[in-house]
């Protein structure tokens, strides 16, 4: 079974410019997640969808942070303008299910944006 | 290869030793806890999870143990190899509205020597 794709895996950008990652989640997998890991801490969620639906992005900085899941597939989180503190390790996680109990969740390899 | 973190609580054993790595959770209500092991450039592996009703749970080689009096979770990992060598982060779930919601501790990095 193939796990969840990221892409870019790496990117270097410069404060005030704008950036987009991708995520592809296992096949058939209802829920998307995206977190944000700073060097040293653990993952903090920043948004959930279900299926194409946004569940919760309580956390989620919506004045530069905005993420789709079109087609309740593939996901992007983008990132205009980005600050310094954005530079982090963005995680996508899918699992079967969301409602109704908790399901395992899978992670994909991150994408590592460093903001200079 | 990338380092997941440069500032966490590290546990550093003997090939062969059993390790036990410490975790305090946040919410009394909590009803599901994972432990999850990351290594450099990856992301989180599952590796054992525990429901609210249970104190303890074990897998091959793992045991997770819950005290809830205390809000208090411990890993167990039983005769470490040196693939064990990775961070480990403990999460609870947060019941909310029937979705799934995992907040993640701080992680402990685990070395082990040969």
């Amino acid at each position: 079974e193939a796990g969840v794709a990221q892409s870019p895996r790496y990117k270097i950008i410069e404060k005030r410019q704008s950036v987009a990652f991708w995520c592809n989640p296992i096949s058939g997998h209802a829920t998307l997640y995206w977190y944000q890991q700073i060097l040293g801490q653990g993952p903090k969620l920043l948004i959930q969808f279900q299926n194409n639906g946004v569940v919760d992005d309580s956390q989620l900085p919506k004045d530069r942070f905005s993420a789709e899941r079109l087609k309740g597939v593939d996901s992007t989180l983008k990132i205009q303008p980005a600050k310094l503190e954005d530079s982090a390790v963005y995680l996508c996680a899918s699992s079967l299910k969301s409602f109704g109990g908790v399901d395992e969740q899978f992670f994909g390899p991150g994408t590592r944006l460093t903001v200079l | 290869g990338e380092s997941v973190g440069l500032h966490l609580p590290t546990l550093s054993v003997q090939e062969g030793d059993n390790s036990i790595i410490n975790c305090a959770y946040s919410n009394s209500a909590s009803d599901y806890f994972i432990w999850y092991k990351q290594e450099s450039g990856k992301g989180p592996q599952f590796i054992i999870d525990i429901r609210s009703n249970m104190d303890k749970r074990q897998g091959q080689r793992v045991t997770v143990l819950l005290n809830k009096t205390v809000k208090h979770l411990s890993l167990q990992i039983a005769a470490t190899q040196p693939g064990d060598s990775a961070v480990y982060f403990c999460a609870e779930n947060i019941p909310w509205t029937g979705f799934q919601k995992l907040v993640f501790g701080t992680g402990t990095r685990l070395l082990v020597s040969p």
